[in-house]
Parts: structure tokens; sequence; C-alpha cells
């Protein structure tokens, strides 16, 4: 079956700094990966996905990621973090069949330091 | 738009009481789905479905019901509520399969549902 893991539960940054944030699923063809933010009190919103082709793939709010199949990793990076950031992230993969229902990690807790 | 609206918002309920929870959506999505979240669990899913008078199970279905009488509202019916019940439900809906990537998933802001 389908899972998908994010290592870390909390991430503390300064803000300005950079930010990596780490996803691995388990899956056996190809992905469909996404990455979702959600503020306290929100629903989740999207901020990048991944389907096929080129591994780099652009979000908004300047957040980015990248598809490494060799490592079943797609992990979350921004260059400089904004106190705006903070909030939880999560990683999730689609499932195989046709459900169109996602499979979700833990998710991480970003927190941002001023 | 209203996008996908979720209500009521918080709830507070005793064990074996009942309710039901209300999802809209207006962007004529066909999928539609229920998770709940609970603390470093991620999001799981309970019910979902593919098209008005269509429902199916997901990840945690056990005392949960779910209806699609209109393609517009997903409702998510708890008969006898029992105190591992208390989350965040979330709603989400979809235009097509998700993996449509034109067709991505909308969520709702969430119920907060206590149970005593």
């Amino acid at each position: 079956a389908q899972s998908v893991t994010q290592p870390d539960i909390h991430i503390t940054v300064s803000e300005g700094a950079s930010l990596e944030l780490r996803c691995n699923y388990s899956y056996g063809a190809t992905p469909y990966l996404f990455w979702y933010v959600q503020s306290p009190g929100q629903g989740l919103q999207l901020l990048l996905k991944y389907f096929s082709g080129d591994t780099l793939v652009q979000g908004i709010k300047g957040f980015e990621a990248e598809f490494k199949r060799s490592q079943s990793s797609f992990n979350l990076r921004k260059p400089s973090v904004h106190w705006s950031d903070a909030a939880e992230y999560f990683c999730a993969v689609v499932d195989s069949g046709n459900t169109g229902k996602l499979i979700f990690g833990q998710g991480t807790t970003l927190q941002v330091k001023p | 738009n209203a996008g996908v609206t979720q209500t009521p918002k918080f709830r507070v309920l005793k064990t074996g009481q009942s309710m039901t929870l209300l999802c809209a959506q207006d962007m004529n999505h066909e999928y539609m789905y229920w998770y709940r979240q609970d603390p470093g669990m991620g999001l799981r899913l309970i019910h979902y479905s593919v098209g008005e008078g269509t429902t199916a199970k997901g990840e945690v279905p056990d005392g949960y019901n779910v209806s699609r009488l209109k393609k517009q509202n997903f409702l998510l019916g708890l008969e006898s509520a029992a105190p591992s019940q208390t989350s965040v439900y979330f709603c989400a809906s979809s235009w097509r399969h998700p993996v449509d990537f034109n067709s991505p998933l909308h969520f709702g802001n969430g119920t907060r549902l206590t149970v005593t």
C-alpha cells in the first residue's frame, strides 16, 4: 500500500533562513505528489504538485519541491522563510486506484523565529 | 464563489448523541471527500464520493455514515458519538479525479468536534 512519511514533526527556523521539509513516499509506479499548507484554523491550501516531467516544481509563495525517484523523496524548499510561513505542511500522494483519494503524511509544523 | 463550505464550524456533543456535518460546494465538482485530522496522524479519509448518489468507504469509516443525494452536498453523520471521534473534520472536493492537472482539490475550513 502507498504511504507517505514526513520524518520531522516540528521544525524551527529563523526568519530569512532557508527551509527544507522532507517527504518520503512508498509507491510502485510514478507517483502524483502534492504539498499542502495549513494555517491555524484554516483548511488546506495547495502549494505545488508533481505529476511528471521536470523534477523541480515551482509553487506558490516562493516554494519549490524536487522529485527524486532514486530516493523516493519529494522535499519542499524555500530559500528565505518569512514569518507568515509558520504553519503546518502536509505531503500527499494520490492513491493508485480510481478513487482519487489522497494519502497524507503526518505533517510538519514550521515555527519561524524572528 | 463560496467554494467548499462546512457547517457547523464547532460542535460539542455528549457520548451517544448524533449529529450531521454538512459540506456544500458550488463548483459543480464530482468528487467529494471527508477527512479527519488528528495530531501526529495527518489527514485520514473517512468516506468519499465520486458522483451524485455514490459513496464509498475510506480508511477509517467505522462509526460514520455519509450521503450524497445532491451533487453539491456531502453529508457526514455520526449516529452515536464516541470520545474517539473528537477531531477536526475536513471536507474536500474536486472537479475531476485529482490526477487531472487542472482539477485541484479544494478544502473547506473544517469542523472542530468535541465528544465528551
